[in-house]
């Protein structure tokens, strides 16, 4: 069965300090794609960053890298620096290889950013 | 980036009426889903469309769901005839392909209230 679980449900951090937020996925497949969206106060959905699973290396873009860990099946986001605007919903994603393009979303977890 | 247009933003009806949600994917886009976000909690998805077809679909695309794009127009989601379990935020997304391509962007929603 396939599952994505975020089990922080808020966090609040203060604006320029760095934010880790925990994700843990289940799937049977050894090819599959993991992704971090952010869900604005308007409800506007932001794709931010993905990790392929054949990938070693972890994903960096701008002020967001990831913190992949396949043995654990892990894969936290972490925000640099954050800023007031980085205050949202974060949720982590994945989806299977092969022809399914169905996106499984975990619960999301509330970043307030605090000047 | 590139933007996915939904249209209406909302859309308030009455039970048992028929309702289409309508959405203008990214331009070069093949593939396109919808998904369900009730008040509060994650997103789910419930179709994937690909050349004419559906792809995939999940529980939740119930038989009184239907999805087009005819002509390279609007890809549409119709629920006929809605009921109450319908009201949610409805997103839909479009992604290039699959594989090194599988970012799905998503559009704004649609916020749909059956009365």
């Amino acid at each position: 069965a396939q599952k994505v679980t975020q089990t922080q449900t808020s966090i609040s951090v203060m604006e320029k300090t760095t934010v880790t937020m925990d994700c843990v996925y289940e799937t049977q497949d050894s090819s599959y794609f993991l992704f971090w969206y952010k869900q604005t106060a308007s409800g506007e959905i932001v794709f931010l960053i993905r990790q392929d699973s054949y990938k070693k290396e972890n994903a960096t873009v701008g002020h967001y890298s990831l913190n992949f860990q396949k043995p654990k099946s892990s894969i936290g986001l972490i925000i640099t620096a954050t800023q007031i605007e980085d205050s949202a919903v974060y949720f982590c994603a994945m989806r299977e290889g092969g022809n399914n393009n169905r996106i499984f979303f975990g619960d999301g977890t509330q970043l307030v950013v605090k000047p | 980036g590139p933007k996915v247009l939904q249209i209406p933003s909302h859309q308030i009806i009455d039970m048992g009426q028929m309702v289409t949600l309508n959405c203008d994917p990214v331009s070069n886009h093949l593939y396109f889903y919808w998904y369900k976000q009730i008040l509060g909690q994650q997103m789910e998805f419930l179709v994937n469309f690909y050349n004419g077809k559906v792809m995939e679909k999940s529980k939740l695309f119930k038989d009184q769901f239907s999805v087009e794009r005819p002509d390279g127009s609007y890809f549409t989601l119709k629920i006929q005839p809605t009921a109450l379990e319908d009201s949610a935020v409805y997103f839909c997304a479009s992604s290039l392909g699959t594989g090194g391509y599988a970012e799905q962007f998503f559009g704004p929603g649609t916020r749909l209230t059956v009365l």
